[in-house]
């Protein structure tokens, strides 16, 4: 069972680019959720989804920032026009719908991106 | 709101030394407390979790317990070896059911182990 699957790893763009970040959860969850890891911090909560919906977006920037969970396919996360700012480590996690045992939430490994 | 404060690292122990890497919370609600690990170039990994008063985590040596009294959930193992050099975030959520994914987390104590 593969686990969360993100991609690129690494991404390079200069300013003023779209970056856009990609997450397939683990086989049979339909929750994702999006941190970001500033240089020297620890993980913010970005925004929350189900299928579809966006549940909490409380911790997302209220500009250039957006994210996406289709029916089909993985979850995106898109930053429009990016500023040097923007560089950081974004991870995705999910986890399973409501039921016994929902007590865990599965990281992958990051996309780092970097903004020159 | 919520938040949570770690040890300020970076920590450099000895192979075969005791590991304490102190936690404390605030939190609106009743949380369920983490204790991720994260290896160079690697994601998060759940190292342990507690989700009530007085419950004790634990996992590869390492233990936490869950103290509502002290608003604490300290990382402890007995003796550490090399390979437990990493970040250690401690972390919680609030809400359970699918809100265990939406978590608020520490800083990060960096800990380092020499042989």
């Amino acid at each position: 069972n593969a686990g969360v699957m993100q991609n690129p790893r690494h991404l390079v763009r200069r300013r003023g680019q779209e970056a856009r970040l990609r997450c397939s959860p683990m086989k049979g969850h339909s929750h994702v959720y999006w941190y970001r890891q500033l240089p020297e911090e620890g993980l913010k909560f970005m925004v929350y989804l189900q299928k579809e919906n966006i549940i909490d977006e409380s911790g997302m920037p209220k500009e250039r920032f957006s994210a996406e969970f289709p029916k089909e396919g993985p979850s995106i996360l898109r930053i429009q026009q990016v500023v040097r700012g923007d560089s950081a480590a974004y991870f995705c996690a999910s986890s399973p719908g409501q039921g016994l045992g929902n007590t865990e939430a599965f990281f992958g490994q990051g996309t780092r991106l970097t903004v020159v | 709101g919520n938040s949570v404060t770690q040890m300020e690292g970076p920590v450099t122990l000895s192979e075969e030394a005791f590991l304490t890497i102190n936690c404390t919370y605030t939190a609106t609600g009743y949380p369920s407390l983490f204790w991720y690990v994260q290896y160079p170039g690697e994601g998060l990994q759940l190292l342990l979790k507690a989700t009530k008063a007085d419950d004790k985590g634990s996992n590869k040596g390492f233990e936490a317990t869950y103290r509502k009294e002290t608003t604490s959930f300290h990382l402890e193992k007995g003796s550490v070896q090399v390979s437990d050099s990493a970040v250690y975030f401690c972390a919680l959520s609030v809400g359970g059911g699918t809100s265990y994914g939406k978590l608020t987390f520490g800083q990060g104590t960096i800990l380092t182990v020499h042989p």
